[in-house]
């Protein structure tokens, strides 16, 4: 079955320090992949996504690559900020699975001044 | 409402007792998805809805829980005779269905602990 296997945390940083949280998968198919975000007390919410190999999904600085050759979705940011403290969730819905997600177990970022 | 609503927000039951968790989707949203966050274990996939019909619930971990949608909307999720092990965060979310790329819309989510 479909599984998402990313690192664990806690993740602490130190502000403008450069971001990497690995994410791999394992899909029977092709599948979407995504980061969902949880700030502090906030719901979960869609921080990026890539539907295709080679895909690049951004936003609000961060990144992530849909590479089918690793299987993974690694997601970075060049400069962190306090305010990207969060839960960061991998991903994956595929064909078949009714946009069911599969997620990973999450990694806290830290971001301290 | 403009987001996803649950209710309530906090329940502390004891073991034992049954519950009741809802979900209000996004007005039009015609998918519907359960999942629990527990403590250091991720997002675990309930149950998923299109309309009123539940084309996979191979999610729900016993026949203690059960859940069901009303008219396309409102859903609400019971659990049976609750467990110390059923304590955890569930989470409903809501899409307007269009295929695997679609994302999914988070409720704040019921906060269960069960004595």
């Amino acid at each position: 079955g479909d599984s998402v296997t990313q690192m664990e945390g806690p993740v602490t940083l130190s502000e403008e320090a450069f971001l990497t949280i690995n994410c791999t998968y394992t899909a029977t198919g092709y599948p979407s992949l995504f980061w969902y975000v949880q700030y502090p007390g906030e719901g979960l919410q869609l921080l990026l996504k890539a539907t295709k190999a080679d895909d690049k999904g951004s936003n609000k600085g961060f990144e992530a690559t849909y590479r089918k050759e690793t299987t993974s979705f690694h997601l970075e940011k060049g400069s962190v900020q306090v305010s990207d403290s969060a839960v960061y969730f991998c991903a994956l819905s595929d064909y078949g699975g009714g946009n069911k997600l599969t997620f990973g177990t999450g990694t806290q970022l830290k971001v301290e001044l | 409402g403009a987001g996803v609503s649950q209710s309530p927000s906090n329940k502390v039951t004891e073991k034992g007792k049954d519950v009741e968790l809802r979900c209000d989707p996004i007005s039009g949203h015609t998918a519907l998805y359960w999942y629990r966050q527990s403590l250091g274990q991720g997002l675990e996939f309930l149950i998923y809805f299109q309309g009123n019909s539940a084309p996979d619930k191979s999610g729900l971990p016993s026949d203690r829980f059960s859940a069901e949608r009303t008219g396309g909307s409102v859903s609400t999720l019971t659990i049976q005779r609750t467990q110390q092990e059923d304590s955890a965060v569930y989470l409903c979310a809501s899409s307007s269905y269009r295929g695997v790329s679609e994302k999914l819309f988070f409720g704040s989510g019921t906060q269960l602990s069960v004595l």
